[in-house]
C-alpha cells in the first residue's frame, strides 16, 4: 500500500521562476492539503483539495495555487518565486469521513536562488 | 498569529529519561491535537493525537496530558531512547473527517544522548 508520493524531491528555479510540484495521495484517500515548511519552523497549511476544488485556504497569497485531478491526485504551483519561498512542501491525503488522520509525504525541497 | 505555542525549542535528554513537551493553544474550536515525529529529510509522522473530552492518552512509552481548562497539552516520552531523536511537532485542528486544517507548533529537537 503506498503511501503518499510526492515529486520532485528535489529542485533548483531562479527567483522570477514558476514551479509545479505534484502529489499522489495514499490509496483509498480523496483529500489532499499542500504545506510549506521552511526550515526551523512547523509546516504551515496553504491550502485543500477536495473533489476537485479548493476547500480551505491558509494565509497565502495568490502566488500560490493548486489543483486536484478526477484520480485524487494533486499540484502546487507557485508563481513569481521569491527567495523567501524556499522551503521544503508537504503534502497530505485524508479520506472524508474517516476521523481527522491525515498522512504526509517526504515533502519536495525548493530552493529558490 | 501562532495559535499553537511550543516550548522547550530543544532538549537533551539521557537515554532512560523522560521528555517532556509542553504546547498551550489559544482557540477553544480546536477539537484534534496530534503530535508528529519527524526525522531529518523526511516528512513528518503522526505519533499519538487526543481529543479535548479525554485528559490522557497512553500508547507505548508516548502519553499525552491534556488540560482544556488551562488550554495546554504536553508530550511525554519515558525511557527516552537514541532511536526517539526527532523533532516533534504539537498540533491542533478542527473540523470534521477531511476538512481540516491543522496548526502546528514551531517544533521541538530532541536529542536523547546514550
Amino acid at each position: 500500500d503506498a503511501g503518499v508520493t510526492q515529486s520532485p524531491t528535489h529542485l533548483i528555479k531562479t527567483r522570477g521562476q514558476q514551479v509545479t510540484l505534484r502529489c499522489s495521495p495514499k490509496s483509498g484517500h480523496d483529500t489532499v492539503s499542500w504545506y510549506q515548511q521552511a526550515l526551523g519552523q512547523g509546516p504551515q497549511f496553504i491550502f485543500q483539495y477536495y473533489e476537485e476544488e479548493e476547500r480551505q485556504r491558509g494565509n497565502f497569497p495568490d502566488r500560490f495555487s493548486g489543483h486536484q485531478f478526477p484520480n485524487y491526485s494533486s499540484e502546487l504551483n507557485v508563481n513569481a518565486l521569491l527567495l523567501g519561498d524556499s522551503a521544503l512542501y508537504l503534502c497530505a491525503s485524508s479520506r472524508q469521513g474517516a476521523g481527522n488522520t491525515i498522512y504526509f509525504g517526504e515533502g519536495s525541497w525548493l530552493t529558490v536562488v | 498569529q501562532q495559535q499553537v505555542k511550543q516550548s522547550p525549542q530543544s532538549l537533551i535528554v539521557q537515554k532512560g529519561g523522560i521528555s517532556i513537551i509542553n504546547c498551550a493553544y489559544e482557540n477553544t474550536a480546536f477539537d484534534y491535537f496530534p503530535w508528529y515525529q519527524q526525522f531529518p529529510g523526511k516528512g513528518p509522522a503522526l505519533l499519538i493525537a487526543i481529543r479535548p473530552d479525554v485528559s490522557e492518552k497512553k500508547e507505548g512509552r508516548f502519553t499525552i496530558s491534556f488540560n482544556k481548562s488551562a488550554k495546554q497539552f504536553s508530550l511525554h516520552i519515558m525511557d527516552s531512547q537514541p532511536g526517539d531523536s526527532a523533532t516533534y511537532f504539537c498540533a491542533a485542528s478542527m473540523g470534521s473527517g477531511g476538512y481540516q486544517k491543522v496548526t502546528f507548533g514551531t517544533g521541538t529537537k530532541l536529542q536523547v544522548i546514550p
